[in-house]
C-alpha cells in the first residue's frame, strides 16, 4: 500500500505487503529528518532519522528516502504486520532547536 | 520505553484550577522539549531547555504558562487559570547535543492528557 501524492491521512495495507507512507516538507531549509510512530493514547516513538547529506537510509524492517530536490520524505515499511498500525508523522528541524511536524499518516493493517 | 517519564498520565481539572505536570528526561540527555498534541495534529513545539537554561519558546505559550528545569535534569510545566482550549496532551522529549540546532534523535514520553471541564 502507498499514500500518494503529498500526504494521505489514511494508508489501509494488506498484512504482509510493503508500505509507503509519503511526506512533503515545506522549508528548503531542513536538513535533519524523524519518522515517528504513534499508537493510540502514547507518545511518538523514534523509528528512524536521516540528514540531508544522505538519500536514503535503512533500519530493521524500514527504509528512509529523501529527495531534496522535491522536499520529499518516505518511509517504506517490509512485511507489514498488524503490530505496525499507528499514525506516522515526518518531522523536520529547520536549524534551530525544534521540529515541526507534519499532519501525519493513519496506517492499518487489514488481516 | 524510551526512557523519558511524564506524570500524571492523566488529569481532570475544572476550568480555572492550575495544573502542573512533570518530566524526567532519559539521564545523560541535556535538552528538553515540551510540546502539545491536539486530537488529530501533530506535535506543535512549546518550549526548549539546553541544561537548566531556558532557550526558547513558542508563541503559543501564553503568560498562564511557566515551564522550569531547576537543575537541569526533571523539568515541571505549570498552566495557570486553565481553559477549556488548554485540553490536550502534553508531552516532553529530551536528545543530547552541544551545537545550536537539534541534531540527534529525540525521544518522547507517553504524555500527560489534560482535559479542562
Amino acid at each position: 500500500g502507498e499514500s500518494v501524492g503529498l500526504h494521505l491521512p489514511t494508508l489501509s495495507v494488506q498484512e504482509g505487503d510493503n508500505s509507503i507512507i509519503n511526506c512533503a516538507y515545506s522549508n528548503s531549509a531542513s536538513d535533519y529528518f524523524i519518522w515517528y510512530k504513534q499508537e493510540s493514547g502514547k507518545g511518538p516513538q523514534f523509528i528512524i532519522d536521516i540528514r540531508s547529506n544522505m538519500d536514503k537510509r535503512q533500519g530493521q524492517r524500514v527504509t528512509v528516502l529523501l529527495n531534496k530536490t522535491v522536499k520529499h520524505l518516505s518511509l517504506q515499511i517490509a512485511a507489514t504486520q498488524p503490530g505496525d498500525s499507528a499514525v506516522y508523522f515526518c518531522a523536520e528541524n529547520i536549524g534551530d532547536y525544534k521540529l515541526s511536524f507534519g499532519a501525519g499518516t493513519t496506517v492499518t493493517v487489514r488481516a | 520505553d524510551t526512557g523519558v517519564s511524564q506524570d500524571p498520565r492523566h488529569k481532570i481539572t475544572k476550568r480555572g484550577q492550575n495544573v502542573t505536570f512533570r518530566c524526567d528526561p532519559i539521564s545523560e540527555h541535556n535538552r528538553l522539549y515540551w510540546y502539545r498534541q491536539t486530537l488529530g495534529q501533530g506535535p506543535e513545539f512549546l518550549t526548549y531547555f539546553q541544561n537548566e537554561a531556558q532557550l526558547e519558546k513558542s508563541r503559543l505559550l501564553s503568560d498562564r504558562f511557566s515551564a522550569e528545569r531547576p537543575k537541569g535534569s526533571f523539568s515541571t510545566l505549570e498552566i495557570q487559570r486553565t481553559e477549556q482550549g488548554d485540553s490536550a496532551m502534553y508531552l516532553c522529549a529530551s536528545s543530547s547535543g552541544q551545537g545550536a540546532r537539534l541534531d540527534t534523535e529525540a525521544f518522547f514520553g507517553q504524555g500527560t492528557r489534560l482535559t479542562v471541564v
